[in-house]
């Protein structure tokens, strides 16, 4: 199984301002997928982003980047002009171009301080 | 409008009884997954589905069951045999595409206490 690693079990942030999640992963393909899903307090899972491995530029949307670092195993989350909204528990997730199995990280949970 | 559809979404058990999570989707997607959230954990693989009357162990497996008897419905059975069941379920659906950035929809999920 892969191992999808995020050291940052509690981050917090003021509104406005921007914050990085970090995210780091183990495998030995070249081609793979990278995700960020939202959990809400409802418990909702929303996906925010994803990234293709083969793919140099780093996807963005709307407020949300992120920055992957292929050769460093990478793939952090930066949420720009925080919102009260974006308060929730960030996942990373990964999957491999051979399969059909997502694996997922521990989250970070994320406040946001008015 | 598409999605997922978990029932109950909460659900009490006394010891020693099995319990079923219902899973329905509506989206024609091809696999199914069923994730066990625990705090501090993340989500953890119990089984998943790529064709009907098809499914895969997950990481955690053992205490749980499942069947895909139809291409939109992928209940899941915990067992007596889990040894620690308190948890919070989630059901997800994605297409099957092994070369494509498939991304998984999710259920609002179930919240299962053991009493």
């Amino acid at each position: 199984a892969q191992t999808v690693t995020q050291s940052q079990p509690e981050m917090s942030v003021q509104e406005a301002e921007t914050v990085t999640l970090s995210c780091t992963y183990d495998t030995s393909e070249s081609d793979y997928y990278l995700f960020w899903y939202k959990q809400p307090p409802s418990r909702q899972m929303i996906l925010v982003i994803r990234q293709e491995a083969y793919k140099q530029q780093n996807a963005t949307e709307n407020r949300f980047s992120v920055n992957f670092q292929k050769a460093a195993k990478s793939f952090s989350l930066k949420i720009s002009d925080s919102q009260l909204g974006d308060a929730a528990m960030y996942f990373c997730a990964y999957r491999s171009n051979t399969g059909n199995q997502f694996y997922f990280g521990t989250g970070t949970s994320l406040t946001v301080i008015p | 409008d598409g999605g997922i559809t978990q029932s109950p979404k909460y659900l009490f058990r006394k010891e020693g009884q099995n319990v079923t999570l219902s899973c329905e989707q509506n989206l024609n997607h091809d696999a199914m997954y069923w994730y066990r959230q625990d705090p501090g954990q993340g989500l953890r693989l119990i089984y998943y589905s790529q064709i009907v009357n098809d499914f895969q162990k997950g990481d955690i497996a053992e205490g749980y069951s499942v069947s895909r008897e139809k291409k939109e419905s992928f209940p899941l059975t915990v067992t007596s045999a889990q040894k620690n069941p308190t948890a919070f379920y989630l059901c997800a659906s994605s297409i099957f595409s092994p070369s494509g950035a498939n991304v998984l929809t999710f259920g609002a999920g179930s919240r299962l206490t053991v009493l």
